[in-house]
């Protein structure tokens, strides 16, 4: 079956731009995360969801970063006003429930911000 | 601040001998640990995952855990240059029962050396 895909696979885009990263996890899959890794970093953990619910955004830097997934299927990361220091491979994965302990990661959307 | 410290290497290994990973983490109340493969430009994997004190054996990889030394290790045998990747720590979130949100290391780049 197909794995969590993410789109775009690349965005570029400009300082205080809006922008919207997709992500589609494995059918029937209900815990989804997000993450961000910058260069020579592991991932950092960003948010939660559990079902349609954000159960955990303790990890959005600040009010600039805000999620939905308002069907418990595709989640949308959406971030305000970009800045430089966003540039960084945004990651998804998801698990078949919560407390499972296989995440599978998609591809990740790298973004630059110029 | 839950931390999980890993040497960033690299560490080079001759082909058919044995690497050994290595990490700790901060907090003692951590129950599940992870260890992810990521080749260059790619998404992590998971390879392993641990629970219980002691030796985790599947194929050519071994996890080891010691709470007591908040230490977690990985030997790969009989390595291989396809073993040639960075690997990632990671622990769970003892905090919340359900939410797998991890914390990583920043990894420790392997090169297999023919």
């Amino acid at each position: 079956g197909a794995g969590v895909s993410q789109t775009p696979s690349n965005k570029v885009t400009e300082k205080g731009k809006y922008v919207e990263l997709r992500c589609d996890p494995i059918s029937g899959h209900t815990a989804l995360y997000w993450y961000r890794q910058s260069l020579g970093q592991g991932p950092e953990f960003l948010i939660y969801f559990q079902g349609t619910g954000a159960a955990d955004d303790s990890g959005l830097p600040n009010d600039r970063f805000f999620a939905v997934r308002p069907e418990g299927s595709v989640s949308t990361l959406k971030i305000q006003r970009t800045e430089r220091g966003d540039s960084a491979v945004y990651l998804c994965a998801s698990s078949l429930t919560p407390g499972d302990d296989t995440q599978y990661f998609g591809p990740g959307t790298r973004l630059t911000v110029l | 601040q839950k931390e999980v410290e890993q040497n960033s290497g690299p560490l080079s290994v001759p082909e058919g001998a044995i690497a050994s990973l290595n990490c700790t983490y901060s907090d003692r109340g951590s129950q599940s640990f992870f260890w992810y493969r990521q080749y260059s430009g790619k998404s992590p994997e998971l390879i392993m995952f641990i629970y219980s004190n002691g030796d985790k054996e599947d194929g050519r990889f071994t996890a080891q855990l010691n709470k007591a030394s908040q230490y977690v290790s990985l030997l790969i045998r009989d390595s291989q240059p396809s073993d040639s990747a960075t690997y990632l720590c990671a622990v769970s979130d003892p905090t919340n029962f359900g939410n797998e949100k991890l914390t990583f290391g920043t990894g420790t780049r392997l090169t297999i050396i023919p």
